[in-house]
């Protein structure tokens, strides 16, 4: 079964804004990565946060973990038309041999 | 050039034959994984071998077989049993735990349809 949840399931913004993206999960986690598909391609990874960190940046890329909340959200500031794709949360929970467990996934168009 | 591999990219298939994706890296890694993604989902882990010749079951195994007599390859063996196996199919590995990543490397892909 799938433990994230992402939300919006499609986003659309003009090139130059900030996308922000979210994803909650069920069960406690070793760490949550982003990921990114463009389509009809494989997933390349972006950025992966650690259970007991909070914060994490990465070039245009900031992440945030609430684990008494068990949500994240990914920032993607100021938009290229190129970021247009659907980026997927997924959660490694403990004790599984490293699965990673996937969300459906935001579907971001950046219009240029 | 490092990294992995999925052939063919495109695959046909008549309801009730059996057919084999394939899936080869040389990242060295020990663990490989074999996801399904329909459209406008998430992945769902089918099979994962952890490390050769062993291999377990994920979420969705019915329908589907694998093998993992080498390192570098993890086929995946798409069954008469599988009722809608019309889908993309997505291979990864990573080295095993106890590394500082747990980042899983992704294929580029294999769309299978059953005609």
């Amino acid at each position: 079964s799938q433990q994230g949840e992402e939300d919006p399931q499609a986003l659309s913004i003009q090139e130059g804004e900030n996308a922000t993206m979210n994803c909650s999960y069920k069960t406690s986690i070793n760490n949550l990565q982003w990921y990114r598909q463009n389509s009809g391609r494989g997933l390349v990874h972006l950025i992966l946060i650690r259970s007991n960190e909070r914060e994490k940046h990465s070039g245009r890329l900031r992440v945030t973990l609430d684990t008494s909340k068990k949500s994240s959200s990914l920032l993607i500031t100021a938009s290229r038309a190129a970021d247009t794709a659907s980026y997927f949360c997924a959660t490694v929970p403990y004790n599984q041999g490293g699965k990673l467990i996937f969300g459906q996934g935001t579907e971001l168009s950046v219009k240029p | 050039d490092g990294g992995i591999t999925q052939s063919p990219k495109y695959l046909f298939r008549k309801e009730g034959q059996n057919v084999t994706l394939s899936c080869e890296q040389n990242l060295n890694h020990d663990a490989m994984y074999w996801y399904r993604q329909d459209p406008g989902q998430g992945l769902r882990l089918i099979y994962y071998s952890q490390i050769v010749n062993d291999f377990q079951k994920g979420d969705i195994a019915e329908g589907y077989s694998v093998s993992r007599e080498k390192k570098e390859s993890f086929p995946l063996t798409v069954t008469s049993a599988q009722k809608n196996p019309t889908a993309f199919y997505l291979c990864a590995s990573r080295p095993q735990p106890g590394f500082v990543s747990d980042t899983q490397y992704f294929g580029p892909g294999t769309r299978l349809t059953v005609l």
